[in-house]
Formats: C-alpha cells, sequence, structure tokens
C-alpha cells in the first residue's frame, strides 16, 4: 500500500511568488492533515481536512494560505504571496476513522525555501 | 493550552550507549503521548504511543511510559545503533482532538 506522498519535495521560490504544494493521501482516509516545521522549531498543526470539508483550520497563519480538498482525495496548499517567514517543512498526513483516536500516517514533507 | 518540552540537541552519542531523551507535557484531561521519528529524507513515522497514564509504548528497542505524576513521557533505549540516528519528536493529542501537538525535535547522532 502507498503511503502518503507529497510533491514537490523541495522547492525554491522569490518572495511574493506563488507556490503550490500537493499531497495525495494514503487511498479510502477520508482525514488528511496539513503541518508545518518553521525553523527548525516544533511541527505546528494548520488545519484538518474530512473528505472535502475543512474541520479545524485554526492553524492556518493568516489569509495568505489557502487549503483545498476538492472531491475528497488529493490536497493542495497555496501561499500567495509568498513571505521569507512561510520557509520550513510542510507535512502532510492522513488517517481513516475517527479523528482522536487513529494513527496519522505522514509523508516526506515538502521543503520551502522563500528568497 | 497544550504544550510539549522536549530535550534540546543534538544529542551525539557513541553506538551501543544508552540513549534518554527527555519529554514534558502540558495538558488538560488524559492526552494520548507519542514519539514520532524522522529519519534522513524519509516523512515522520509513529515510533511508540501510550494513551493512558503508567501505559508503557516500546518499538524497536526504544520505550517510553506514560507518568501522569510528572506529566513526562521520556523515550529511553538501552543500547543505540547507527541506524538510530535520526531527529525525535514528542507529541501529545488531546482526548477529543484530532490535531497533534509536536515538541520541537530532538537530533540523535550515533557514532560507530
Amino acid at each position: 500500500e502507498a503511503g502518503v506522498t507529497q510533491f514537490p519535495s523541495h522547492s525554491v521560490i522569490e518572495k511574493g511568488q506563488t507556490v503550490t504544494l500537493r499531497c495525495d493521501p494514503i487511498s479510502g482516509h477520508d482525514n488528511l492533515y496539513w503541518y508545518r516545521r518553521v525553523m527548525g522549531k516544533e511541527i505546528k498543526f494548520l488545519l484538518h481536512f474530512v473528505k472535502e470539508s475543512k474541520q479545524d483550520e485554526s492553524g492556518m497563519p493568516n489569509n495568505r494560505f489557502l487549503a483545498e480538498r476538492t472531491g475528497g482525495t488529493y490536497s493542495t496548499l497555496k501561499v500567495q504571496p509568498a513571505e521569507l517567514e512561510d520557509s520550513g517543512v510542510y507535512f502532510c498526513a492522513s488517517s481513516q476513522g475517527a479523528p482522536a483516536v487513529e494513527t496519522q500516517y505522514f509523508g516526506p514533507g515538502t521543503r520551502l525555501l522563500v528568497l | 493550552g497544550n504544550s510539549v518540552t522536549q530535550m534540546e540537541g543534538p544529542v551525539t552519542l557513541s553506538e551501543e550507549a544508552f540513549l534518554t531523551i527527555n519529554c514534558t507535557y502540558t495538558a488538560t484531561g488524559y492526552p494520548s503521548l507519542f514519539w514520532y521519528v524522522q529519519y534522513p529524507g524519509e516523512g515522520l513515522q509513529l515510533l511508540l504511543k501510550a494513551t493512558k497514564a503508567d501505559d508503557k509504548g516500546s518499538n524497536k528497542g526504544f520505550e517510553a511510559t506514560y507518568r501522569k505524576e510528572t506529566t513526562s513521557f521520556h523515550l529511553e533505549k538501552g543500547s543505540v545503533q547507527v541506524s538510530d540516528s535520526a531527529v525525535y519528536f514528542c507529541a501529545l493529542r488531546g482526548r477529543s482532538a484530532s490535531k497533534i501537538i509536536f515538541g520541537s525535535g530532538t537530533r540523535l547522532s550515533i557514532r560507530p
């Protein structure tokens, strides 16, 4: 069974540009999460989808970040316009069943560098 | 709010040494506790977990015990290997929550 995949693995962009990150969850997983690790600090929650609906987006830092999950399969996270402080590693995770109980499986992350 | 504090790294040990990575937490109620590991070039993997007080999680020779009285979940291994070199994250999830709250990570390097 394929794990969570993320694309691209690395992205280098200039301040003010737009970047879109993609996450493909494990097939059949209704729950999809985005997290990020900025500047080698702790990994922080961004948001949680259940199928195509945003269940919790309390961690989204500001309105420059837009997450979508059309059709309840893969998800995209767009940053527009990117700022220097957005640099970090963006992780996606998925799970099946009760979100408060089931194990979240993480992808390898997308390393974003904003210059 | 809920938070996790873990030992700052990097930690460098010789092969076969004993490992402890300290982790303490602040949370209301009875959270679930986790250790995740990120090997070089890979994603986060769940290493072990414990869901209630006094539970011991174990995997790959690693152990951690959920200590409610000291709000701790320290990671231990009796004899580390070079292949254990990775970044280790302590984490918690509230009893009825979906999001995981992570510590800042501890980089572990094992010398042959």
